[in-house]
This record gives C-alpha cells, structure tokens and sequence, in this order.
C-alpha cells in the first residue's frame, strides 16, 4: 500500500537549523492530514495536521504545508532541538472512507547539537 | 491531560494461544480504533468501532480478530489463536466525535511477541 509515501528515511539536522520533512500522496480522496511523532516504545504523538482546503497550518516550531495538486505536503520544524530528535509519520484520512489513518513509513530525525 | 492507555506493556505467547489487548480510550472520545507496527513496516489499520459495532475493518482484520467494548471504559482486541505473523505492535487510538475532520489520539502500544 503506497497511497502515503515518505521518501527520506532519515534526515541529519544541526540544532538551530530547519527541518523539513516530505510526504506524498496518491489518493485524491484524502482531505485530512497530520503528522505524527513517535519515539521508540512509545506511540504515535499528534504533532500537526491540515485540512486540504487550506495549504499552510502553524503551530509554534511547526508548519505543515499542503500543496494539493502536486499532492504533497510537508512538515518544518523551525529551529529544530535535540528533542525533536524521533521517527516523524505523515498520515491521511478520507472523510467518505471511515477516516481511518493510512501512514507513510516515517523519516528518522536526528539533531544534533 | 487525558490519554489513550494500553495493557499490557508487552505480550508474550506461543503460536495458537488467544490474547486479549486492552486499552482505555480518552473518556469522551466516541470513535476507537487498532492499528498495527509489524517491525520494519508502516502503521496498518486493523478496524474502527463506533456506536457498539465495528464501522470498518481491514483484509488483515480477519475472523481470528475481534473487538469488544466489554464496558464504558475498556475498548479490546481478541486475537483467537496467534499465529507468528502477528508479531507487532499494536496501537489503539481514539477520537472525539465523527467530525469532518478530527484528530486520533494514540495509547503507547503493546508489543505481542507470538513464538
């Protein structure tokens, strides 16, 4: 199942500096969006997330961008901190589906101080 | 501030043998879910359940699976006999009401171990 893509498996950021995170997807029936943080032996935390009638959502470190027709979004994290360090999951949801979850298979954030 | 919690921490069972997984949803949340982590792979869903029935269900949510909120509170998943494949872990969620768009709460999971 490859509606919901994350190419970068992991990503190496020094702290202070931006992170960005990319998703993609293929299912034009999703129109809900978020993301996701998990550490190990813990479950997935809500970080973020966007409606696909709006393009931008920001919550303090956090924006998510949605860009509809190239059905993909992205998640920045400004100025990234050594605790951001974990496993991020770009996730979607199709309101006439149920809106269960479809995930991607995650990016691996490491900051480095 | 309310959480999803899950019992147990990790699980461990010989192949055949039924396990129940127990979670409590945040307390006004109306929707339930399952989901699960086989190592090294996505998040899968398993089912969704609302109103004291499953709403949807997964092809991986077979009839060795099923769910039951025994009571206002617990929300389980019953896999009647394990198979090694089932090896993963397995989240519950839940959230608010059925809304356009609203925002699944994860428990912290537990890990079955079938052998």
């Amino acid at each position: 199942d490859q509606q919901v893509k994350q190419n970068s498996p992991s990503l190496s950021v020094q702290e202070g500096r931006i992170s960005i995170l990319n998703c993609d997807y293929t299912n034009s029936m999703f129109d809900y969006f978020l993301w996701y943080k998990k550490y190990p032996a813990e479950g997935p935390t809500f970080l973020i997330s966007i409606s696909s009638i709006k393009d931008k959502n920001e919550d303090g470190r956090f924006t998510v961008f949605l860009n509809k027709s190239a059905k993909h979004l992205s998640l920045h994290i400004v100025p990234s901190q050594p605790g951001d360090s974990a496993v991020y999951f770009c996730a979607a949801s199709a309101s006439a589906a149920g809106n269960k979850l479809t995930f991607g298979g995650g990016t691996r954030v490491l900051v480095k101080p | 501030e309310p959480e999803v919690t899950q019992t147990p921490s990790h699980q461990v069972t010989q192949m055949g043998q039924e396990v129940i997984l127990r979670c409590v949803p945040i307390s006004n949340h109306l929707y339930f879910y399952w989901y699960r982590q086989i190592l090294g792979q996505k998040v899968e869903f398993l089912v969704s359940f609302y109103n004291n029935e499953i709403s949807e269900k997964s092809e991986i949510f077979d009839d060795q699976f099923s769910v039951e909120r025994p009571d206002g509170s617990n929300f389980t998943l019953k896999i009647r006999s394990t198979k090694l494949e089932d090896s993963a872990m397995y989240f519950c969620a839940s959230r608010k009401i059925l809304a356009v768009q609203e925002t699944q709460y994860f428990g912290p999971g537990t890990r079955l171990l079938v052998l």
